[in-house]
């Protein structure tokens, strides 16, 4: 069974600049989430879909960050413009269902200079 | 809200011994799932162990275990056997059953496995 998917996996970008990820989940995982690990610390939500609609996103920074999950299945994550608090490890994960084991993907590391 | 709380940012183990990483949560919830995640370094994050807080027993999956009290509202992983391949970050985490809440982690543990 093939894991989730993220590309890319590293990505360097000047403040103000743009950037987007990209997540597959694992085949048939109706639940996708988007984290933030900021070194040191545990990933932190920043959005969870059902299918292809927001469940939470409630930690998502508006002004900048948006998400969306076309046809239930692959999502984009992009910020737009990049601060230098931005950088950290983005991680996709996928489930079952809310309560179901989350699998993680490899995630994006991050650099704002 | 709740709030996961993990008391030893780093921890070492030689080889073969056994050793417990200590995590606390918060919460007025009665019915949740506690979960043990483990992130080596630079490779994914995987979930080690699942506790129902509804279970008495405590979950045990081969080399590890945990210590459920759920009075004192703590949950602990026990790694007997420590192999060099258990270095790694370990993540406790938790998630109420009731509504749509996210599932809370704690800051993790580095733990370092010496031979």
């Amino acid at each position: 069974e093939a894991g989730v998917a993220q590309s890319p996996r590293y990505k360097i970008i000047e403040k103000r600049q743009s950037v987007a990820f990209w997540c597959n989940p694992i085949s048939g995982h109706a639940t996708l989430y988007w984290y933030q690990q900021i070194l040191g610390q545990g990933p932190k939500l920043l959005i969870q879909f059902q299918n292809n609609g927001v469940v939470d996103d409630s930690q998502l920074p508006k002004d900048r960050f948006s998400a969306e999950r076309l046809k239930g299945v692959d999502s984009t994550l992009k910020i737009q413009p990049a601060k230098l608090e931005d950088s950290a490890v983005y991680l996709c994960a996928s489930s079952l269902g809310r309560l179901r084991a989350q699998y993680f993907g490899p995630g994006t590391r991050l650099l704002v200079l | 809200a709740q709030t996961v709380t993990q008391s030893q940012p780093e921890m070492s183990v030689q080889e073969a011994e056994t050793v417990t990483l200590s995590c606390t949560y918060d919460t007025s919830e009665s019915n949740y799932y506690l979960f043990w995640y483990k992130q080596p370094p630079s490779r994914q994050m995987i979930l080690v162990i699942r506790q129902e807080a509804y279970k008495q027993q405590n979950a045990t999956e081969n080399r590890f275990s945990v210590n459920f009290q759920k009075a004192a509202k703590s949950f602990s992983l026990k790694i007997s056997d420590s192999q060099l391949g258990d270095t790694a970050m370990y993540f406790c985490a938790f998630i109420a059953l009731s509504g749509n809440t996210p599932l809370v982690f704690g800051k993790g543990t580095r733990l370092s496995v010496i031979a």
